[in-house]
């Protein structure tokens, strides 16, 4: 199983430009998780998703779109990106409430 | 959702046991407290977890007080790939509104450096 996966990696924007992050998991997990990571603090959630079709807000949702519509995938729209926006972003996947959460390893964004 | 309070740093000397603490005195009962690690900006590696009774697994023991107010994450034998940020969190009850997920909330968490 390959888990989490993430891509890109590494990726530099153009204050204005707009990209998506893309994020797959092959463990067939229904829970799926945007997080991000400004230096030295710890991750906000940005989007989740409880199952294909559905998705809601976390804490920190402007300047972003999810869509879901397959279980496998979750990718991350980044419309107009501003350098707010330059951080490290973490997918994350769970099968049921109460298990634990699988996490990427990251794409890092900058944007200047 | 229950809020957690961690020292910010602790250290501990390679081969003894780190024990590390953790605050979360508006625990709900039916919530858990789950323990995570980042190594080098990796992904938080997930660690243990626990309602009311201690729980040990390979990586570690997590031992929760009677009241569920506090709680520690011990890990035996320290090692130096030890050395990350450890996160414990109180993991979110299930919506009122019926849609059930299980969020994880994270603070600043406690930086552990094990050395030589």
């Amino acid at each position: 199983n390959a888990g989490v996966t993430q891509t890109p990696k590494f990726r530099i924007l153009k204050i204005g430009q707009s990209m998506t992050l893309q994020c797959a998991q092959d463990m067939n997990h229904n829970y799926m998780y945007w997080y991000r990571q400004d230096p030295g603090m710890g991750l906000k959630l940005i989007y989740y998703s409880v199952g294909a079709g559905i998705t809601d807000k976390g804490e920190v949702p402007n300047g972003y779109n999810v869509s879901r519509s397959t279980t496998e995938d979750f990718p991350l729209r980044l419309e107009l990106a501003a350098p707010s926006q330059t951080s490290v972003y973490f997918c994350a996947s769970h099968s049921s409430y109460n298990s634990p959460l699988h996490f990427g390893n990251g794409t890092r964004l900058t944007v200047t | 959702d229950a809020k957690t309070t961690q020292p910010p740093s602790m250290d501990c000397a390679e081969g003894r046991a780190a024990n590390l603490p953790c605050n979360h005195s508006t625990i709900s009962g039916n919530e858990y407290v789950y323990w995570y690690r980042q190594i080098h900006s990796q992904g938080p590696q997930y660690i243990i977890h626990g309602l009311k009774n201690n729980e040990t697994n390979e990586m570690a023991s997590l031992i929760i007080t009677e009241d569920r107010k506090s709680s520690t994450l011990i890990l035996p034998h320290a090692t130096l790939r030890d050395t990350a940020v450890y996160y414990c969190i109180v993991r979110s009850s299930p919506s009122a509104g019926g849609t059930s997920y299980g969020k994880l909330t994270f603070g600043q968490g406690t930086i552990l450096t094990v050395h030589p």
